[in-house]
């Protein structure tokens, strides 16, 4: 079942300005997971954030999470060309143990950056 | 380089006709996972794996098989293949027991008339 959902579905910017999308989904986490797909191709996994964590940075990315609300953020800044893609958020419930790790992602929102 | 291969890439098939689609890592994880992300409905879990000779279906498990017989290894099967298994495909694996990233392999884009 899906339960990330995410806003907006497409997001069009120029190169240097800021992206942010954002992800909710409704059961309990053990955490809260980023990943980035160029047209047609695998995923790739940004950035981690456990459920009692609020902010994690890497780069040019910050992630938020806010567990009463069941949402998270990833603010892109500084955005260039080649951060097009599709965004993914992807939660791992708090019985992944039992589950093979498993990941429900959300339906993705397609960022795109004009130089 | 740490790496999860599919193969093959792109595959074009006809109704019934069975099919394997391999997958293997090279990171000694204990979990993989397949996948298929069809427009409209994101990427849904077919099957998984937790360890050699553990399997368990996903959301998605009609008409697919998988077996682990090595851990590198998760083929995925499609015995009868049908027009509506026209997907995209992608294996994963991961092995950290408390935050389980994802590597994805490449994807197999398979079309079945």
């Amino acid at each position: 079942s899906q339960q990330g959902e995410e806003d907006p579905q497409a997001l069009s910017i120029q190169e240097g300005e800021n992206a942010t999308m954002n992800c909710s989904y409704k059961t309990s986490i053990n955490n809260l997971q980023w990943y980035r797909q160029n047209s047609g191709r695998g995923l790739v996994h940004l950035i981690l954030i456990r459920s009692n964590e609020r902010e994690k940075h890497s780069g040019r990315l910050r992630v938020t999470l806010d567990t009463s609300k069941k949402s998270s953020s990833l603010l892109i800044t500084a955005s260039r060309a080649a951060d097009t893609a599709s965004y993914f958020c992807a939660t791992a419930d708090r019985g992944i143990y039992n589950q093979g790790g498993k990941l429900i992602f959300g339906q993705g929102t397609e960022l795109s950056v004009k130089p | 380089e740490a790496q999860v291969t599919q193969n093959p890439r792109y595959l074009i098939t006809v109704t019934g006709k069975k099919l394997t689609v391999t997958c293997s890592q090279n990171m000694n994880h204990e979990y993989m996972s397949w996948y298929r992300q069809d427009p409209g409905l994101g990427l849904r879990q077919i099957y998984y794996s937790m360890n050699v000779e553990v399997t368990d279906k996903g959301d998605v498990p009609e008409g697919y098989k998988v077996s682990r017989k090595e851990k590198r290894n998760f083929p995925l099967i499609l015995e009868s293949p049908s027009p509506n298994q026209t997907s995209l495909y992608f294996c994963a694996s991961s092995n950290s027991r408390t935050t389980y990233e994802q590597y994805f392999g490449p994807g197999t884009r398979l079309t079945v008339t």
